[in-house]
């Protein structure tokens, strides 16, 4: 069956980066464009940006434009997702989901807690 | 970009209710919207796509209408395990274009 793992909780300082990874099993990981979207605490959810794992292809939401990479490795089925100059308000827990025909959420990780806190 | 607008933000309801939450696009969708229920704790869930399709194994108390810019997700008879915060999420056949979602429902127990 489709799984999608992400890595454990991580804690950060303001203005450092955080790197996530999100890897895929139960089909072929080029076939199907992963997002990413994050949940502040009590809050509703924020799309980060899409990854083609064909090719590699990425768009960003504007508002992470400037600090945000996303990342494919085909040879272990894993998307990662690097955040850079983290401030508080980055705090959330971060999903990845793999999507289908008209950019659908079938499928999603059980979500990264990133905490930023000095 | 599309802004999604769901009412109410907070609604209490009974086991056994029907309820109604609704979904406003800024700008004319067709039929190209979601509906995901979140549970406390855990990643969202689909629901619905195409504004109407039930996703397989979703119960058929479930129902999603609307096109355009209106939508409605509906629950015909309430069950415990339906209190949970629900999402509608704008589709798209574009990969290269923003997603976005509603700000969510919460449906607590009344």
């Amino acid at each position: 069956q489709v799984q999608l793992v992400q890595s454990g909780a991580e804690v950060k300082k303001p203005g450092a980066s955080v790197r996530l990874s999100c890897q895929a099993s139960g089909y072929t990981f080029i076939n199907h464009y992963i997002h990413w979207v994050r949940q502040a605490p009590g809050q509703g959810l924020e799309w980060l940006g899409i990854i083609n794992p064909n090719g590699g292809d990425t768009t960003y939401a504007q508002k992470f434009q400037d600090r945000v990479i996303m990342t494919r490795d085909t040879s272990t089925s894993t998307v990662h997702m690097e955040l850079t100059s983290l401030r508080s308000d980055d705090t959330a827990v971060y999903y990845c989901a793999r999507a289908g025909q008209w950019q659908v959420l079938y499928h999603w990780g059980q979500g990264a807690l990133v905490t930023v806190s000095s | 970009d599309i802004h999604l607008t769901q009412s109410p933000s907070f609604l209490s309801a009974s086991v056994g209710d029907r309820v109604t939450i609704t979904c406003r696009s800024s700008q004319g969708i067709s039929n190209y919207l979601a509906w995901y229920q979140q549970k406390p704790g855990k990643a969202p869930n689909l629901l619905i796509y195409a504004a109407s399709v039930l996703e397989s194994g979703v119960p058929s108390r479930f129902s999603g209408s609307g096109s355009g810019t209106d939508f409605t997700l509906t629950i015909s008879s309430l069950q415990p395990e339906d209190f949970a915060t629900y999402f509608c999420q704008q589709l798209t056949a574009y990969p290269s274009r923003p997603v976005t979602f509603g700000q969510g429902t919460r449906l607590d127990i009344k």
